[in-house]
């Protein structure tokens, strides 16, 4: 089937290290994006890709980098310089139409002590 | 710009009462609108989409939406929800690029036996 996986499901990590989430999809999708979730405000967009060795920062970009080496692979890296890090990451794919909805991962939930 | 409004952060419902969950939006040009579910811990699912046409859009899961430009609203309905109806729920607009998909702030729909 395909879809979207995000890799891990839960996440920890010390203060001060960079950490990367994966994010694989084999839907043949250009477009790919990273969110974050917090309780209560839905969902933040944070890059997006929309071909391969091309991306943009969106809303709340800093502290954050990311890849788009390949079509179906958009890893995001979480940089110590992300002041409040810990959260829930969702990354999406899209087809190329402005109006096709989004498809999923299942998230990362990444917790820094 | 645009924006949406989820005007209720909870609805708590009884099982097998209808329940409307309320979504706003702003926008200065066409717009298309869409309902995602997301069950805990899990990315979103696509409920509904409305791009054009009728304006009374039928989902997954006997889930319904009805888009009035008049009011700028796409508030989403089912006529008797069920436990498994329990989740947080998602509306979210769409203009001119794929990169300006915005979300609400999301409605926690919790139902009683």
């Amino acid at each position: 089937d395909g879809g979207i996986t995000q890799s891990p499901k839960y996440l920890f990590r010390k203060e001060g290290q960079n950490v990367t989430l994966s994010c694989e999809q084999n839907l043949n999708h250009d477009a790919m994006y990273w969110y974050r979730q917090d309780p209560g405000q839905g969902l933040r967009l944070i890059y997006y890709s929309q071909i391969v060795n091309d991306f943009q920062k969106g809303d709340i970009a800093e502290g954050y980098s990311v890849s788009r080496e390949k079509k179906e692979s958009f890893p995001l890296t979480v940089t110590s310089a992300q002041k409040n890090p810990t959260a829930f990451y969702l990354c999406a794919s899209s087809g190329e139409d402005y109006n096709s909805p989004l498809h999923f991962g299942n998230g990362t939930r990444l917790t820094v002590t | 710009a645009q924006s949406v409004t989820q005007l209720d952060s909870q609805v708590p419902v009884f099982e097998e009462a209808p329940v409307e969950l309320r979504c706003n939006y702003s926008s200065s040009v066409s717009v298309y609108l869409f309902w995602y579910v997301q069950y805990p811990n899990q990315g979103l699912q696509l409920l509904l989409k409305y791009l054009s046409g009728s304006t009374l859009v039928k989902g997954i899961n006997g889930f319904e939406a009805e888009f009035n430009k008049s009011q700028t609203s796409f508030h989403l309905r089912k006529p008797s929800v069920h436990i498994s109806d329990t989740a947080e729920y998602f509306c979210a607009v769409a203009g001119s690029s794929a990169s300006k998909i915005i979300f609400g702030s999301g409605t926690r729909l919790s139902i009683r036996p």
